[in-house]
């Protein structure tokens, strides 16, 4: 079975620019995380999808972080403009459900914001 | 969410067994007691998790005490790969923290040859 897919692995961008993460979850997932883990940090959530609906943004600073699920598969995090304090790594998970079900997370996509 | 409780460092001798603890004096009934671990520029594995009674996979053993304010992960033979920080998670079960995942700091088990 296919994990948690992310791209890019890496990514370097200047103060100000924009960047966009990829994720594909594991085929069937209906709920989808995304995570950002700072260095020396456990991960924090940002926001939480089931299917193409978001159950929990509260974390996500909406000034500059935008994500979507189009379809209810696939999700792109946006973020614009990046800060130096977004350097970090961001990582997304996915499980069957909400509740009772194993949450798999992806490889992670590092952010280096110059 | 429950807050959960680690000792920010272990060390262990390879071939023996690693026992590292959490507490969660303030978990409700229907919360479940999750382990990940995470390999240096690696997303968080799952590696066991349990309610009430202790849990055994190919992984590891969890042994949660009676009252359930504590656990214990258990790998039975440590090796060198199993070099990591391991994550202690309480997973919502209710409200805004309904099926989340919370992380803290977790606990750096390092296993020496």
């Amino acid at each position: 079975e296919a994990g948690v897919a992310q791209s890019p692995r890496y990514k370097i961008i200047e103060k100000r620019q924009s960047v966009a993460f990829w994720c594909n979850p594991i085929s069937g997932h209906a709920t989808l995380y995304w995570y950002q883990q700072i260095l020396g940090q456990g991960p924090k959530l940002l926001i939480q999808f089931q299917n193409n609906g978001v159950v929990d943004d509260s974390q996500l600073p909406k000034d500059r972080f935008s994500a979507e699920r189009l379809k209810g598969v696939d999700s792109t995090l946006k973020i614009q403009p990046a800060k130096l304090e977004d350097s970090a790594v961001y990582l997304c998970a996915s499980s069957p459900g909400i509740s009772g079900n194993t949450i798999y997370f992806g490889e992670g996509s590092w952010l280096t914001v110059v | 969410d429950a807050k959960t409780t680690q000792p920010p460092s272990m060390d262990c001798a390879e071939g023996r067994a690693a026992n590292l603890p959490c507490n969660h004096s303030t978990i409700s009934g229907n919360e479940y007691v999750y382990w990940y671990r995470q390999i240096h520029s690696q997303g968080p594995q799952y590696i066991i998790h349990g309610l009430k009674n202790n849990e055994t996979n190919e992984m590891a053993s969890l042994i949660i005490t009676e009252d359930r304010k504590s656990s214990t992960l258990i790998l039975p033979h440590a090796t060198l790969r199993d070099t990591a920080v391991y994550y202690c998670i309480v997973r919502g079960a209710g409200g805004t923290s309904y099926g989340k995942l919370t992380f803290g700091q977790g606990t750096i088990l390092t296993v020496h040859p």
